[in-house]
């Protein structure tokens, strides 16, 4: 199993639409969350972390489930400018001793259609 | 406030040659990444530094890959010699790390750097 997984893309959504993404992960002890954007040609940006509690930002909510041990990411409202692919990041428990492992998911690709 | 800075934005060049990318982390950040992206294997990072120092190099692909931080504001990644595969995006993010629980912070990512290799 592979330590980051996401839903396989491309999705194609029409604009309004409400989409949601899921990414899943294999270390029980992972403890930080993040979702990055990255459109085409670009670096990878920051959209927002992910806390235990769910977090919204305007039309983005994104949310944890421990015990299943995935994050989600749903974006209400879908505007044509939302159009990118969606990257999960894990990151581990108390950082010591100077290693932060990073894991990215492999991104999935959101295509909203006029 | 700048954030990570990537140079050169493009580079192509023939097979065999020396290439050097550079960044400049944000300042005030201790860690240092430096990550490869294709459409074939997606992002991966490649050497990971924190507070200078060199904490996993597990993803240099081989010998021809080498990184340096010789301080906190400057690293480097050199391939040598270059083969076409090496063509690829490679970016440099930077981020804060603090010791404790919850105490990872996201990563700011450069510009990143368009290497061609003919």
């Amino acid at each position: 199993r592979k330590e980051v997984e996401q839903d396989p893309g491309p999705f194609n959504v029409p604009e309004g639409a409400t989409v949601a993404f899921n990414c899943t992960y294999s270390n029980s002890a992972s403890q930080s969350f993040f979702w990055y954007r990255q459109d085409c040609r670009k670096e990878p940006k920051l959209l927002m972390s992910v806390y235990s509690s769910g977090n919204e930002d305007g039309r983005f909510t994104a949310q944890l489930n421990r015990a299943s041990q995935y994050i989600s990411l749903l974006i209400r409202d879908s505007k044509l400018s939302d159009s990118a692919t969606y990257l999960c990041v894990v990151l581990p428990g108390t950082f010591s001793g100077g290693y932060q492992k990073v894991t990215f998911g492999t991104g999935t690709k959101l295509q909203v259609i006029p | 406030d700048a954030g990570v800075i990537q140079s050169p934005r493009h580079e192509v060049t023939e097979m065999g040659q020396e290439v050097t990318l550079r960044c400049k982390p944000i300042s005030g950040h201790n860690s240092l990444f430096w990550y490869r992206q294709t459409m074939m294997r997606g992002l991966e990072l490649l050497i990971y530094f924190n507070n200078n120092v060199p904490i996993d190099d597990s993803g240099m692909p081989e010998d021809r890959f080498s990184a340096k931080m010789p301080n906190a504001s400057f690293s480097t990644l050199k391939i040598q010699p270059s083969e076409p595969r090496d063509s690829a995006v490679y970016f440099c993010a930077s981020s804060l790390a603090v010791s404790g629980i919850n105490s990872n912070q996201p990563q700011h990512f450069g510009d990143g750097t368009r290497l061609s290799i003919l």
